[in-house]
């Protein structure tokens, strides 16, 4: 079983500022399917990236995703105030079939 | 646009099955290139895959629940439907029903809450 370990807990910034979220795996991700969400409160995610890098329909450029084998990560270049919300990695693998890193929040300093 | 909509019991008691459909708005439901998934997360917890079902009726769930899970697909009502059995308070979660491509989520229903009390 690969167990996703996303760092750090909290990310605290301002609007304007770069944002960088870590999602590390316990063994390397099958063929790159790492893909990123993002969950406001009250609300479903919404997915971002999928296959480490290609950004889903509709997503800002200011998101990026990069990385290979265990280490992945999220960058969001400049901060918009509606970017704050939680954020989740996901692998596709053996078994589990899918499964979530534990989330990363980034919140307004 | 692919809407998901999440319908069933809000409370269900210990020990009991929880029986819960998602119905799908999209001309799209039969492609064997979409897996049909649910998800949940506990109440301020993260996200769990419970299992998935193509339209064909192939399903595959999460060792984790060691078998208590069962999904259908009824494409004549573009429907699918998940039922979680001998349910604990473990199990009290928002429960969604999300559409899968590239292996990865990308259309989400609005979740349901299922207490287990």
């Amino acid at each position: 079983e690969i167990v996703l370990t996303q760092s750090p807990g909290t990310l605290s910034l301002s609007p304007g500022e770069r944002a960088t979220l870590s999602c590390r795996a316990s063994q390397s991700v099958l063929s790159n399917f790492l893909a990123w969400y993002q969950q406001k409160p009250g609300q479903a995610p919404r997915l971002l990236i999928y296959g480490a890098s290609s950004r889903a329909t509709g997503i800002p450029d200011r998101f990026s995703g990069s990385g290979s084998g265990t280490d992945f990560t999220l960058t969001i270049s400049r901060l918009e105030p509606e970017d704050f919300a939680v954020y989740y990695c996901q692998q596709y693998g053996s078994s589990p079939r899918y499964s979530f890193g534990q989330g990363t929040k980034l919140e307004i300093k | 646009q692919v809407q998901l909509q999440e319908s069933g019991p809000g409370l269900v008691k210990p020990s009991e099955t929880l029986s819960l459909t998602c119905t799908v708005s999209t001309a799209s439901i039969s492609s064997n290139i979409y897996n049909w998934n649910w998800i949940r997360q506990p109440p301020g917890k993260g996200l769990e895959w419970l299992g998935y079902v193509y339209y064909s009726g192939d399903t595959l769930d999460n060792p984790s629940l060691k078998s208590r899970v069962t999904m259908s697909f009824d494409t004549s009502k573009s429907q699918f439907s998940l039922k979680l059995s001998s349910v604990t308070t473990a199990d009290t979660a928002v429960y969604y029903c999300v559409r899968g491509q590239n292996l990865a989520f990308d259309y989400w229903g609005q979740g349901i809450l299922v207490t287990v009390s």
